[in-house]
């Protein structure tokens, strides 16, 4: 079974600062999608970022970037100019693209991102 | 697009009473899921649907749970003879299915059962 786990709980950053959130997975497919979510207070799920595993190049949206290691099984989201509107729970998703059917994302715990004024 | 919407957003019941909830998706995606989230947890996927096929189901998805999505549109989940540890947020999300592979989420129901 996949697992994802996400290693800091909480994590906290001044605004304008750059932060680095990991996650680590576990599979044995070689094809699947990452992806990073982002949950405000609000409490509904924003997709943040993507990356296809058989895509070498690291995605990037404006501010956010990832470190997409396969061999590791490491797949961290940057976050670039914190703005306070950052805040958040950070969840990072997994996906096999078997074509066997299976379709749900398996998710870290998350991590909460803390912005410092 | 005016995104995925589930109703209620918050249901409070007692201990063994039924309860359903709706999901309606974004309308031309095909693929709606089931997931649920506790407190200080990520999601847990429940279910999904391609259609009016359910195609996967997970082991957390005890007999207790139904769901059911009739017209490939709109889709119900129901839960028979609620216990404590159902308490969670229930969220629905939906997907075009095919690559990117990208699911959007609904505001999701948070269940209280007492």
């Amino acid at each position: 079974a996949q697992t994802v786990t996400q290693s800091q709980p909480e994590m906290s950053v001044q605004e304008a600062e750059t932060v680095t959130l990991s996650c680590t997975y576990d599979t044995s497919e070689s094809d699947y999608y990452l992806f990073w979510y982002k949950q405000p207070p609000s409490r509904q799920m924003i997709l943040v970022i993507r990356q296809e595993a058989y895509k070498q190049q690291n995605a990037t949206e404006n501010r956010f970037s990832v470190n997409f290691q396969k061999a590791a099984k490491s797949f961290s989201l940057k976050i670039s100019d914190s703005q306070l509107g950052d805040a958040a729970m950070y969840f990072c998703a997994y996906v096999p693209n078997s074509g066997g059917g299976a379709d749900g994302l398996t998710f870290g715990k998350g991590t909460h991102l803390i912005i410092q004024p | 697009d005016t995104g995925v919407s589930q109703d209620p957003r918050h249901k409070i019941t007692k201990r063994g009473q039924n309860v359903t909830f709706r999901c309606d998706p974004i309308s031309e995606h095909n693929r709606l899921y089931w997931y649920r989230q506790t407190l200080g947890q990520g999601p847990e996927f429940l279910t999904y649907f391609q259609n009016e096929a359910q195609l996967e189901k997970s082991r957390l998805l005890s007999d207790r749970f139904s769901a059911e999505r009739p017209k490939g549109s709109f889709s119900t989940l129901e839960i028979q003879r609620t216990e404590q540890g159902d308490s969670a947020m229930y969220l629905c999300a939906s997907s075009l299915g095919a690559p990117p592979r990208k699911q959007y989420f609904g505001p999701g129901t948070r269940l209280t059962v007492t």
